[in-house]
């Protein structure tokens, strides 16, 4: 089962940046945090994960509190394409189930 | 990034018969592949979990002689709906672990079944 809590929708400005926030009070010393996002019928796709460092890419930032309960996702600049479902994930390691939760709803507005 | 090819992207069948999807990684080798369905506004369920080589990991309430899943390549994993009816319209997505990519989940582009 998931293990993540997400507000279930915010709204963005285009060009500002996007936080998403996430809940895992429950996490294990071993668990990653992932997230990934999912436009409309497309499947998701993958932004950043991490286990404890804050974790930075090309498409995101992604920073984790130091005892590792929340994290928030950073989308530095949005633009209207990334509108989409975004999931936050917790999880062990290679080879074991990897469960969505709801998700937020990010509506990026012109 | 790894690319995960699933096929169809969507199929209609007449209630009764038997569905066949696709999943492949492309471009690296997946030990365990994932299956999942989702109805329209709600959240990915995971369905099983696929090891090359062995028996699928179903899920609780999911029933394994109606979802067959074969994993019997490194890049191929195939899940089969038995005898489908118009509740098991959804949408089904799978996905690979390539582990030469830090433990990144990989997701095919889902496919659209809609039982007539």
């Amino acid at each position: 089962d998931a293990k993540t809590t997400q507000p279930p929708s915010m709204d963005c400005a285009e060009g500002r940046a996007a936080n998403l926030p996430c809940n895992h009070s429950t996490i294990s010393g071993n668990e990653y945090v992932y997230w990934y996002r999912q436009i409309h019928s497309q499947g998701p796709q993958y932004i950043i994960h991490g286990l404890k460092n804050n974790e930075t890419n090309e498409m995101a930032s992604l920073i984790i509190t130091e005892d590792r309960k929340s994290s928030t996702l950073i989308l530095p600049h949005a633009t209207l394409r990334d509108t989409a479902v975004y999931y936050c994930i917790v999880r062990v390691g290679t080879g074991n189930q990897f469960y969505f939760g709801t998700g937020t709803s990010l509506t990026v507005i012109p | 990034g790894a690319v995960v090819s699933q096929h169809p992207s969507w199929v209609i069948c007449k209630s009764g018969t038997s569905v066949k999807i696709e999943c492949r990684s492309l471009d690296f080798q997946a030990t365990t592949m994932f299956w999942y369905r989702q109805f329209p506004k709600q959240s990915l369920m995971l369905m099983a979990t696929s090891n090359e080589g062995s028996k699928a990991t179903y899920e609780q309430g999911v029933e394994k002689d109606k979802f067959l899943i074969n994993h019997a390549s490194l890049t191929l994993s195939t899940l089969t709906v038995t005898s489908a009816h118009p509740e098991d319209s959804s949408f089904y997505i799978c996905s690979a672990e390539d582990r030469g990519w830090n433990e990144k989940l990989f997701f095919g582009s889902g496919t659209q079944l809609s039982v007539l």
